[in-house]
């Protein structure tokens, strides 16, 4: 069935490190959409950028992820971690099927930035 | 900008007890979601509305029901709380139910049933 994997439950880096969260995704469906979303403490969780077009970099706020159908890939990347990047962040694939829609989330990483 | 509102904030309940968690949103949008979040688990979708009087069931709806009286407004109901049901819980609206389209989500409701 469709699936979404982050490999990484909680990311530790130091301020100024590069950001890398993983995201592979599984699905027979040929146009998938696929998300990331950011939930900061005591906030809702909100879009953080998403993208349905195959190798083309999307970005937003600082990050960046390109859609690689190739390897089923979405991976989140930044150049440079701020302390403020400290948050819960989830990958999550929608598809249509028929005349609906499916939505599947990743189980989400922590990312957790030290000065 | 979009807005949901979600009452309680917080909430301690009695195993055995009715809770009911209330959503409004001023999105003007169709769909509604409830989600729970765990640790290890991620989001998981209990029920889920694209029209008013009528509620579909997500991926754990056991244990749960859900009212969508308005377009406005989606509550969540918990008829007999049980230990299990300790978790937060998000409810979120869409404009469509089309692949491309942004949840917009609540500030969550974290309830503790004791």
């Amino acid at each position: 069935g469709d699936s979404v994997t982050q490999t990484e439950g909680l990311v530790t880096l130091t301020e100024g490190l590069p950001v890398m969260l993983n995201c592979t995704y599984q699905t027979i469906y040929s146009n998938p959409f696929l998300f990331w979303y950011v939930h900061y403490l005591n906030e809702s969780p909100r879009l953080l950028l998403k993208s349905s077009t195959d190798n083309k970099r999307t970005e937003h706020q600082g990050f960046h992820a390109t859609l690689h159908k190739s390897s089923s890939s979405f991976h989140l990347q930044k150049s440079s971690a701020q302390l403020s990047d400290s948050a819960l962040y989830y990958c999550a694939l929608s598809v249509n099927v028929g005349d609906n829609s499916k939505l599947i989330w990743g189980l989400g990483t922590s990312l957790v930035v030290n000065p | 900008e979009a807005a949901v509102t979600q009452s309680p904030r917080s909430k301690v309940a009695v195993t055995g007890g009715k809770v009911t968690l209330s959503c409004h949103q001023t999105n003007n949008h169709d769909y509604m979601y409830w989600y729970r979040q765990d640790t290890g688990h991620g989001l998981r979708l209990i029920h889920y509305s694209y029209v008013a009087d009528s509620t579909e069931k997500g991926d754990i709806p056991d244990g749960y029901k859900a009212s969508r009286p308005s377009q406005e407004n989606f509550s969540l109901i918990l008829e007999l709380a049980s230990l299990s049901q300790t978790a937060v819980y998000f409810c979120a609206s869409s404009g469509d139910w089309g692949s491309q389209n942004t949840l917009y989500f609540g500030a969550g409701t974290r309830l503790s049933v004791l």
